[in-house]
């Protein structure tokens, strides 16, 4: 089966470091992914893992444990412009696909 | 940036009427998806779409669904005789290898409403 839990919300105030956390169980793994979802708009891409430990692509840090099948996103010096829904997303190949199957999101609010 | 293009962004259709919803994908993407995501809801897989076939679908890409690649640009969703339950915002997306690690290109998406 798969299964990806992530916190349903999480609050911060700008300038500030936030974590969101993200546990998945997959029948077969090649890749997480994190999304960032602005309301009534598409999903775009923040960052991938496919190998333990830290990716950091500006403000933003994604890590990545295979064996606890764990990862988190990383928000550094927050802004309002932050405020959204964070995706996890992992690639599952026990079927040789290439499908993302989604959590439900994490919905960031972020205040002044 | 190469986006990939939905349209219309919005359709309003009658409950057991055809719907085709329309995508052009990134023109040297070669694997295509369609996504839905009911309002409040998370992202679900429907379908991926390689070298003129369907490689890969979920259960909710049931006989009313169906996927073409009627030319070179286009890719579009059929949902043969809609249903309330099939309201939701479908996401098209594309990706240039399906192993890439630079994650799939998601269109803005077409509101469906079903009434």
């Amino acid at each position: 089966g798969q299964n990806i839990d992530q916190p349903t919300e999480m609050t911060a105030t700008e300038g500030a470091i936030v974590q969101i956390n993200c546990t998945y169980q997959t029948s077969g793994f090649n890749g997480l992914f994190w999304y960032q979802q602005h309301a009534g708009e598409a999903p775009t891409f923040l960052s991938y893992n496919v190998l333990d430990g830290l990716e950091e692509k500006g403000r933003f840090s994604s890590f990545l444990s295979r064996s606890k099948g764990y990862s988190y996103l990383l928000l550094k010096e927050l802004q309002m412009k932050d405020s959204a829904s964070y995706l996890c997303a992992v690639r599952d190949d026990s079927q040789a696909g290439t499908a993302l199957i989604f959590g439900k999101g994490t919905t960031l609010s972020v205040s002044s | 940036e190469p986006e990939v293009t939905q349209t219309p962004s919005h359709q309003v259709t009658q409950m057991g009427q055809e719907v085709i919803l329309r995508c052009v994908p990134i023109s040297n993407h070669l694997y295509f998806y369609w996504y839905r995501q009911i309002l409040g809801q998370k992202v679900e897989f429907l379908v991926s779409f390689y070298n003129n076939e369907i490689s890969e679908k979920s259960e909710i890409f049931d006989d009313q669904f169906s996927v073409e690649r009627p030319d070179g640009s286009n890719f579009t969703l059929k949902i043969r005789s809609t249903k309330l339950e099939d309201s939701a915002m479908y996401f098209c997306a594309s990706s240039e290898r399906g192993t890439t690690n630079y994650g799939y290109t998601f269109g803005s998406g077409t509101r469906l409403t079903v009434v």
